[in-house]
């Protein structure tokens, strides 16, 4: 198994421009995570799906950021638009989506915005 | 909200000790994990525990629900054990984990 995708890897925009993440979750699992890791706050979960459903986007800092799951198979993280605040590593996890469930953590996507 | 708290926050220590990490929250969970980060910055699952002891080579995991608490230990510690250490908890009824600020440790050859 390839494990989680994530894509890109690096990510360097400018202020104000729009910004998609991606995330292939690893096949068969039912729950998808969206985290943030920042030298201040540590890691954070924005968000996570169960079976395509957002289930708990309580930690989506503002309106500027956004997910989807349209399909099992693919996510997507977009800001728009984009701060220099934003700027941190991304990680997307999936896990087989019961409860006591280990949490199966892609390479990050390095966003800076400038 | 739980909070959860580990110490030390910077562990270095010589090759071949034993190491101890510990985490403590401050609500009652469903379940507890130990991640790894290494410098690179991939995260990778440790354990994940709900109750006692779990064992994987030379990590030990140990867990008492009543004192709300957890211990990673590593035994006869690696340079390649350098990275960062992070406990997570999930609350009943909910697969959100809370982080902790993680562990730095250092194994010195």
């Amino acid at each position: 198994d390839a494990g989680v995708i994530q894509s890109p890897r690096h990510e360097v925009t400018e202020m104000g421009q729009e910004v998609t993440l991606r995330c292939k979750p690893i096949s068969g699992h039912n729950s998808l995570f969206w985290y943030r890791q920042t030298m201040m706050r540590g890691l954070e979960l924005l968000i996570y799906f169960n079976n395509n459903v957002p289930i708990d986007d309580s930690g989506m800092p503002e309106d500027r950021f956004s997910a989807k799951m349209p399909n099992a198979s693919f996510s997507t993280l977009k800001i728009q638009p984009s701060e220099p605040r934003d700027s941190a590593v991304y990680f997307c996890a999936s896990s087989p989506g019961l409860n006591f469930d280990t949490q199966y953590f892609g390479p990050g996507t390095r966003l800076t915005v400038l | 909200k739980n909070e959860v708290e580990q110490s030390p926050q910077n562990l270095t220590a010589q090759e071949g000790e034993f190491i101890t990490i510990n985490c403590s929250y401050s609500v009652g969970i469903s379940a507890l994990h130990w991640l790894q980060q290494h410098p690179g910055g991939g995260i990778v699952s440790l354990f994940m525990l709900s109750s006692g002891k779990k064992k994987h080579g030379r990590l030990i995991a140990t867990i008492n629900i009543q004192e709300k608490h957890s211990s990673l230990h590593i035994t006869a510690s690696h340079p390649r054990d350098s990275a960062v250490y992070i406990c997570a908890v999930s609350n009943f009824g909910n697969e959100k984990l809370t982080f902790g600020t993680g562990t730095r440790l250092t194994i010195i050859p």
